[in-house]
C-alpha cells in the first residue's frame, strides 16, 4: 500500500530556534500533500494544503510566515516552523492524497520546544 | 474551516458492550472517511463512505453515512480492549481538503 514516510518522528529544539520536518511519499506521486497539527487529546487541525509547484494554501489563522511549506517535488514536502516557541511544542502530522483515494498518513512529528 | 463534530468526545465501556459514536456537520461532504489513531502515532483509515445513506460493515464495526452527507456514524458491536483508541471522523470537501472530527476516545475496559 501507499506509504508516506515522516523524519523526525521526535525533535527537542529551543525556543528561537527553526525546526524542518519532512514527508515523503515513498511509493507513489503526491501532487498534493496536507500538514495537520494535533494537541493532546485533541484532533488533527488542518494548517495548509501544500500543492506541488505552488505555494500553499494556508487555513485561516496559521501564520504562513511562521509556518513554512515547500512542496519541491512530487514525493517530498517540508514544513518549517520558524522561530519556534513554546507554544509550537505539538504533534505535528502530513499526509498525502493519492488520486482519488484517502489520505495516507505519516506517523507525526512530535516537536518539543524547551 | 468546515466544523465537524463528534460525540461523545470521551468513552469508556466494559468490554463485551455496544457502542455507537457520531459525527455531524452543517456542511456536504463528497466523502467521509473514519480513522483510528493510537497514541504517537497517524491515523489509520478504517473506512471510506461517499453515497448518502450507505452502510458499510468490517468485521464488528457499522458505518453509516447520512442520506445528505453531512453525518455519519460508527457503531461497534461487543467492544473489545483492541478496540481502545481515539476515533476520528474526516469529511471530504469538493477541493479534496479533509477536516477531522472533534475526536472520541473510547477504552474498552477488559
Amino acid at each position: 500500500g501507499a506509504v508516506v514516510s515522516q523524519h523526525p518522528s521526535w525533535v527537542i529544539c529551543k525556543s528561537g530556534t527553526s525546526v524542518k520536518i519532512e514527508c515523503r511519499s515513498l511509493d507513489f506521486q503526491a501532487t498534493t500533500m496536507f500538514w495537520y497539527r494535533q494537541f493532546p487529546k485533541q484532533s488533527l487541525m488542518l494548517m495548509a494544503t501544500s500543492n506541488e509547484g505552488s505555494k500553499a494554501t494556508y487555513e485561516q489563522g496559521v501564520e504562513k510566515d511562521k509556518f513554512l511549506i515547500n512542496h519541491a517535488s512530487l514525493t517530498l514536502s517540508t514544513l518549517t516552523v520558524t522561530s519556534a516557541h513554546p507554544e509550537d511544542s505539538s504533534f505535528y502530522i502530513c499526509s498525502a492524497l493519492l488520486g482519488n483515494s484517502p489520505l495516507h498518513f505519516g506517523n507525526g512529528t512530535r516537536l518539543t520546544v524547551t | 474551516t468546515q466544523l465537524l463534530e463528534q460525540s461523545p468526545q470521551f468513552l469508556s465501556i466494559q468490554e463485551g458492550e455496544n457502542l455507537t459514536v457520531y459525527c455531524n456537520s452543517s456542511s456536504v461532504f463528497s466523502s467521509l472517511q473514519w480513522y483510528r489513531q493510537e497514541p504517537g502515532e497517524g491515523p489509520v483509515l478504517l473506512v471510506t463512505v461517499v453515497t448518502g445513506g450507505e452502510v458499510k460493515k468490517l468485521k464488528r464495526l457499522t458505518f453509516q453515512f447520512g442520506d445528505a452527507r453531512k453525518d455519519s456514524s460508527l457503531h461497534i458491536t461487543a467492544a473489545q480492549p483492541g478496540d481502545t483508541g481515539l476515533y476520528l471522523c474526516a469529511g471530504e470537501n469538493t477541493g479534496n481538503q479533509f477536516y477531522f472530527g472533534t475526536g472520541t476516545s473510547l477504552t474498552v475496559i477488559p
